[in-house]
Parts: C-alpha cells; sequence; structure tokens
C-alpha cells in the first residue's frame, strides 16, 4: 500500500543534542512539506520541498534543516539551536499542485529529557 | 497571505446529533478548501475538498461541507453523530496554483452518549 512513514513514533532528545526525524513515502509525489503541531495552534509549517535537491524554509524553520537528496525522503533534523523542541512533527506529501490535497504519516513525537 | 479560522476550538454533540464545525477563510480568489480528521496521536486523514464545480462536497464517513464564497465559509456537517466521530477537526485553505496548505488551529468534537 502507498503510503507515508514516519519513524521513530516516539524520540527523546538530550539538551545540545541534534537529532533526526525520518519520513519517507512511496506515492511518487513530487512535493513533501514538514510541519510542527503544538496543542492549541494547528500545523505550522517548518519546511518543504517541491522538488529533489531544492527546499524552502516555511514559517518557522529556525533551529530545524531538512534535506531531499532523493524522491522519497525528507529527513528533518531539529537542531540544539531549537530552544522549544517538544511537539509533535507530522510529515505530509503532494503531487505538487494547489488542487491536490495532502497525505500525512502518522507522526513522531519528541520530547526532552 | 491565507488565514483560515475555525471558530470554537471544542465542540460537543450528543449523539445522533447534528454536528456542525465552522470554517472561514480569508482570500482575494477563490481557493481549494479541504477539510481533515485527525484522531489521537495519529496522522491527519482527509475527510473531503472542494476544487470547482458543485458547491456541496460529500466526504468520507458521511460527512459534507459546502463552499459559500459570498460568506468566504466551508463549513462542515453531519447529519447524525456517531462516537466514532470523535476527533479533532482541521480547515485547511490553498491558493489555486500554490502549494502549500494554511490550517485553521482545529476543533475538537466531542460525542456524548
Amino acid at each position: 500500500d502507498g503510503g507515508i512513514t514516519q519513524s521513530p513514533k516516539y524520540l527523546f532528545r538530550k539538551e545540545g543534542q541534534n537529532v533526526t526525524l525520518s519520513c519517507e513515502q512511496n506515492l511518487n509525489h513530487d512535493a513533501m512539506y514538514w510541519y510542527r503541531q503544538d496543542p492549541g495552534q494547528g500545523l505550522r509549517l517548518i519546511y518543504y520541498s517541491q522538488i529533489v535537491n531544492d527546499f524552502q524554509k516555511g514559517d518557522i524553520a529556525e533551529g530545524y534543516s531538512v534535506s531531499r537528496e532523493k524522491k522519497e525522503s525528507f529527513p528533518l533534523t531539529v537542531t540544539s539551536a531549537q530552544k522549544n523542541p517538544t511537539a509533535f512533527y507530522l510529515c505530509a506529501s503532494s503531487s505538487g499542485t494547489g488542487n491536490q490535497p495532502q497525505h500525512f504519516g502518522d507522526g513522531t513525537r519528541l520530547s526532552i529529557l | 497571505a491565507q488565514s483560515v479560522t475555525q471558530l470554537g476550538s471544542h465542540v460537543s454533540v450528543s449523539e445522533g446529533a447534528l454536528v456542525l464545525l465552522r470554517c472561514n477563510y480569508s482570500s482575494s480568489v477563490p481557493p481549494y478548501l479541504f477539510w481533515y480528521v485527525q484522531y489521537p496521536n495519529q496522522g491527519l486523514q482527509l475527510l473531503l475538498k472542494y476544487t470547482t464545480g458543485a458547491t456541496l462536497v460529500k466526504g468520507i464517513n458521511g460527512f459534507e461541507a459546502e463552499f459559500k464564497k459570498s460568506e468566504t465559509s466551508f463549513h462542515l456537517t453531519k447529519p447524525s453523530a456517531h462516537m466514532s466521530d470523535a476527533a479533532e477537526y482541521f480547515c485547511a485553505v490553498s491558493d489555486t496554483g500554490a502549494n502549500n496548505l494554511f490550517f485553521g488551529t482545529g476543533t475538537r468534537l466531542t460525542v456524548i452518549p
């Protein structure tokens, strides 16, 4: 079945540590996205990529980094510069046109030790 | 920039009662509109979308929504609530030709037996 796989489901970070969240899709979608979800704030866009080897900052990119070396993969690194990383992170993909919906993975919950 | 307002962060209905979740958007051009549902610790699942054509859109699980351009609204309804409808619901909008979605802050639906 086609879909988006995020791993791990739960992740813990120590102070000063970088962690990387995985996102893989087999939908053959060109565009991929990372969102951060906090209670009562909806989804906020961190980074997005419309094509391999290209990505753009979203609304809250500070303290995060991404890469897009393969069409199927869009990993997100939460760096030590992100001072409040505890959140639910969602990855999504779409065919890349505005009238097509985004498809979401099941998320990664990141917590600070 | 686009914005989406979901009136009511929490809505409670009795089982079998009408469900009405409100969504208003700001856009200078007709947008694409989406409703998503999120169950605890899961990603978002598409309920329905409006792109062009008929303004009353039917989705999964008995939900439907009507695009009203004059009111800049896209309210979600279901005639009879079921216990399994308890979840968080997000309205989202994108510009024609654009790739990114703008999400509302969500409405948590509680269904009372």
